[in-house]
């Protein structure tokens, strides 16, 4: 079992659309636990950290199952703005982070 | 703007070049991480540096590969006798060292090796 996973994309919905990403990892231990965006050729920019009580931050919910070992990100009412790569990300046994492959998303008018 | 900085932007090197990229982390945060990211995969972790130390490396980090964070400011990466695998973007992250370090990512490094 790879240590990220991440659905494969791409994800293509219409504007408005809600959309969810899950992502597994296999290191119970893992502590911290993060969503990155990442547009074309530019470099991985934060979008949330993932917190055991499940958090918010308007159209983006993102949650943790640390029993399942998964967490996802909910989108809602898509933009086209929101067509990007989205990157789970999660502490590694290093001080690192560990990475899934990214989920594409592209929101079409 | 995350406030890390890389350079150069693009590089492109004929292959058993030596190559030296540069990372400036934001200023305050007192670990800096490298990692590489090749088309359709996440970022890898190459190593860290706690503040000039350098903690921990990935066995990804060949014996080509060496990092040095000299001041504990910013940090150099060179890669010696280039090989085509090496093409990737070299990512640069800098984060405080709190209990949920949330990673910064500068803007990356495109290495080319023709």
């Amino acid at each position: 079992r790879k240590e990220v996973e991440q659905d494969p994309g791409p994800f293509n919905v219409p504007e408005g659309a809600t959309v969810a990403f899950n992502c597994t990892y296999s290191n119970s231990a893992s502590q911290s636990f993060f969503w990155y965006r990442q547009d074309c050729r530019k470099e991985p920019k934060l979008l949330m950290s993932v917190y055991s009580s499940g958090n918010e931050d308007g159209r983006f919910t993102a949650q943790l199952n640390r029993a399942s070992q998964y967490i996802s990100l909910l989108i809602r009412d898509s933009k086209l703005s929101d067509s990007a790569t989205y990157l789970c990300a999660v502490e590694g046994s290093q001080g690192n982070l560990i990475f899934g492959k990214g989920t594409k998303l592209s929101v079409k008018p | 703007d995350t406030g890390v900085s890389q350079d150069p932007r693009h590089k492109i090197t004929k292959r058993g070049q030596n190559v030296t990229f540069r990372c400036d982390p934001i200023s305050e945060h007192n670990r800096l991480y490298w990692y590489r990211q090749t088309l359709g995969q996440g970022p890898e972790f190459l190593t860290y540096f706690q503040n000039e130390a350098q903690l921990e490396k990935s066995r990804l980090l060949s014996d080509r590969f060496s990092a040095e964070r000299p001041k504990g400011s910013f940090s150099t990466l060179e890669i010696q006798r280039t090989e085509q695998g090496d093409s990737a973007m070299y990512l640069c992250a800098s984060s405080t060292s709190g209990n949920t370090d949330t990673q910064y990512f500068g803007p990356g490094t495109r290495l080319t090796v023709l």
